[in-house]
């Protein structure tokens, strides 16, 4: 099963920052956050991922609590692209297989 | 630099057919990963093959199988298809060891009637 909880379905105008949140509150010390986003009939795409840092690339940025029991994806300026469903995921090694779960549907709003 | 490649993408079988995907890793990857993917749920791991080696097997029945070639593409076989099988399959490649995480194909979308 997986191992984080996220909103099943959010709303974001177009322009405006969209914080997807995620509650991951079992997570062991060597585990990673990962973000992934999935666009209708496409294969997942990676976003980004953390330890206990907060990180930034060029899509997105990742701020993990101090507990790492909770995490927060922001994509700061939200585009009508960006229509997907946001998976958050908790894993320990780079190659280890992907637990999914139904992830948040956002939704970018004209 | 081609990224993870699927074939075919669309494809059509019968219950009792047998059926085989292809996958492509990305260049440099030595590790491919099986999902299945059910209409509005996540995607649900099958396997991951490492080798020429089945290294990982999620909870699929044997009528799921696999198999890695030399140059690192794989093979998910499927036999005695039933209804339930109808889905997305996505291939997904990484390199065994590194700091990158899995990159995944574009899936290949199986109706079984």
């Amino acid at each position: 099963d997986a191992k984080t909880t996220q909103p099943t379905s959010m709303d974001c105008a177009e322009g405006r920052a969209a914080n997807l949140p995620c509650n991951h509150s079992t997570i062991s010390g060597n585990e990673y956050v990962y973000w992934y986003r999935q666009i209708h009939s496409q294969g997942p795409q990676y976003i980004i991922h953390g330890l206990k840092n907060n990180e930034t690339n060029e899509m997105a940025s990742l701020i993990i609590t101090e507990d790492r029991k909770s995490s927060t994806l922001i994509l700061p300026h939200a585009t009508l692209r960006d229509t997907a469903v946001y998976y958050c995921i908790v894993r320990v090694a780079r190659d280890d297989k992907i637990i999914f779960g139904k992830g948040t549907r956002l939704h970018i709003l004209p | 630099d081609a990224g993870v490649t699927q074939s075919p993408t669309h494809l059509i079988k019968t219950r009792g057919q047998q059926v085989t995907l292809r996958c492509s890793p990305k260049s440099g990857h030595d590790t491919v990963s099986w999902y299945q993917q059910a209409l509005g749920q996540g995607p649900q791991f099958i396997f991951q093959y490492y080798e020429e080696e089945e290294r990982q097997r999620g909870n699929f029945p044997d009528r799921f199988s696999g198999h890695q070639f030399p140059n690192y593409s794989s093979e998910l076989n499927v036999n005695a298809l039933l209804l339930g099988d109808s889905a997305l399959y996505l291939c997904a490649s990484s390199l065994s060891g590194s700091q990158e995480t899995q990159y995944f194909g574009p899936g290949t979308r199986l109706l079984v009637l």
